[in-house]
């Protein structure tokens, strides 16, 4: 199975200020997808923003993009401009495009904003 | 549009009763998840269905929990009898057709406490 890890489980950031949340996994396959979701302390998971794999552009969502390394097997997010409503648990996860459709989430990264 | 919706949102009972939580899909999805979250494995998949047929259940953790998906939007994932370390959030998300990067929305979650 494919392992998803993200390696700070807590990151602090002061408001409009540019914050990146890291996100490393292990697999053998060329053809995937990767999402980064949110899950503010009401437990909703929110979809923040997804790459496919065999595309080399990173993707953006407005104040949100990532930095996609396929070699180095990398997938970070950057906040950029923070706000408080970004305070949240930040879940990376994987998933097969040939085989099995469940995500595969890491760990997660609680993201302070202050003031 | 209506997102998932699962009911209830929180579930307290005793031990050894039987637990049932319920989730409607986003109309037209055909794929549906069931995932738990507890703080020490996070996010972990239960079974997914797709059209209403069971697909992967090998994260169902033992016998004492079922699932079923009896139409396209309904499903009820099921623990009896429940034990304390079952208390956990439960998640059910559906997405569209997999084969394209489509995302799994997620609904609010049930929080399960087994006393």
């Amino acid at each position: 199975a494919q392992t998803v890890t993200q390696s700070q489980p807590e990151m602090s950031v002061q408001e409009a200020e540019t914050v990146t949340l890291s996100c490393t996994y292990d697999t053998s396959e060329s053809d995937y997808y990767l999402f980064w979701y949110k899950q503010p302390p009401s437990r909703q998971m929110i979809l923040v923003i997804r790459q496919e794999a065999y595309k080399q552009q990173n993707a953006t969502e407005n104040r949100f993009s990532v930095n996609f390394q396929k070699a180095a097997k990398s997938f970070s997010l950057k906040i950029s401009d923070s706000q408080l409503g970004d305070a949240a648990m930040y879940f990376c996860a994987y998933r097969s495009a040939n085989s099995g459709y469940a995500l595969n989430f890491g760990k997660g990264t609680s993201l302070l904003v202050t003031p | 549009d209506a997102g998932v919706i699962q009911s209830p949102r929180h579930e307290v009972t005793e031990m050894g009763q039987e637990v049932t939580l319920r989730c409607k899909p986003i109309s037209g999805h055909d794929y549906l998840f069931w995932y738990r979250q507890t703080m020490m494995r996070g996010l972990e998949l239960l079974i997914y269905f797709n059209n209403n047929v069971p697909i992967d259940d090998s994260g169902m953790p033992e016998d004492r929990f079922s699932a079923k998906m009896p139409n396209a939007s309904f499903s009820t994932l099921k623990i009896q009898p429940s034990e304390p370390r079952d208390s956990a959030v439960y998640f059910c998300a559906s997405s569209l057709w997999s084969g394209s990067n489509q995302p799994q929305h997620f609904g609010d979650g049930t929080r399960l406490s087994i006393l």
